[in-house]
């Protein structure tokens, strides 16, 4: 039982080059979530997911897209990656209302 | 906009000694609230939560206060051990609607032997 599984765990990207975050996770948990962790500003929700096909915005969207075609997979991708987009991305998971989120190992990214 | 406010930033407490982390919500609509641990290199994880029906839960060393009509809630660490430092997150959601766990902005915690 693997949990969240995030791939890759480290990226260095170039500013204005695209990328794919892939999150997989083996619980069969209805809801996903994409979070960033910057310094002094904790985690903060870019978008998340209450079943396959759904997406819905967070509070930090902008920059980013997301797709659940499948229940197990919840992807983020970087379209034209900025500096700012230089974060750890946390991929978390639960069954659905007030329970317990289940989070990866994280993604650090480092745009240039 | 900062739903859920946390302090202090960081702390250092001797072994043994109880750490208190505080935060403070303005969304009356919250009915959980859980605490998150993340050692560094490592995704959080849920150390121990509480709803708004109970002031205080205690699971281990680990014990949530809550204040209902003050809207704060807090973290205390009994006996604390080296082994607790750690960077915690209080966290609050409704459940209604979807969940959207709203973070507070974390406290590194630091226990020297």
């Amino acid at each position: 039982n693997a949990g969240v599984t995030q791939t890759p765990k480290f990226r260095v990207l170039k500013t204005g080059q695209s990328m794919t975050l892939l999150c997989a996770q083996d619980m069969n948990h209805e809801y996903m979530y994409w979070y960033r962790q910057d310094p002094g500003m904790g985690l903060r929700l870019i978008h998340y997911s209450v079943g396959e096909g759904t997406t819905a915005k967070g509070e930090v969207p902008d920059g980013y897209n997301v797709s659940r075609l499948k229940k197990q997979n919840f992807l983020l991708g970087l379209e034209s990656a900025a500096p700012s987009q230089t974060s750890v991305y946390f991929c978390a998971s639960s069954t659905g209302l007030n329970t317990e989120a289940f989070f990866g190992q994280g993604t650090r990214l480092t745009v240039v | 906009q900062q739903q859920v406010k946390q302090s202090p930033q960081s702390l250092i407490v001797q072994k043994g000694g109880i750490p208190i982390i505080n935060c403070a919500y303005e969304n009356t609509a919250f009915d959980y609230f859980p605490w998150y641990q993340q050692f560094p290199g490592k995704g959080p994880a849920l150390l121990i939560a509480i709803r708004p029906d109970v002031s205080e839960k205690k699971e281990g060393r680990f014990t949530i206060s809550f204040n209902k009509s003050a809207k704060q809630f807090s973290l205390h660490i009994m006996d604390s051990q080296p082994g607790d430092s750690a960077t915690y997150f209080c966290a609050a959601s409704r459940g209604t609607g979807f969940q959207k766990l709203v973070f507070g902005t974390g406290t590194r915690l630091l226990v020297s032997p």
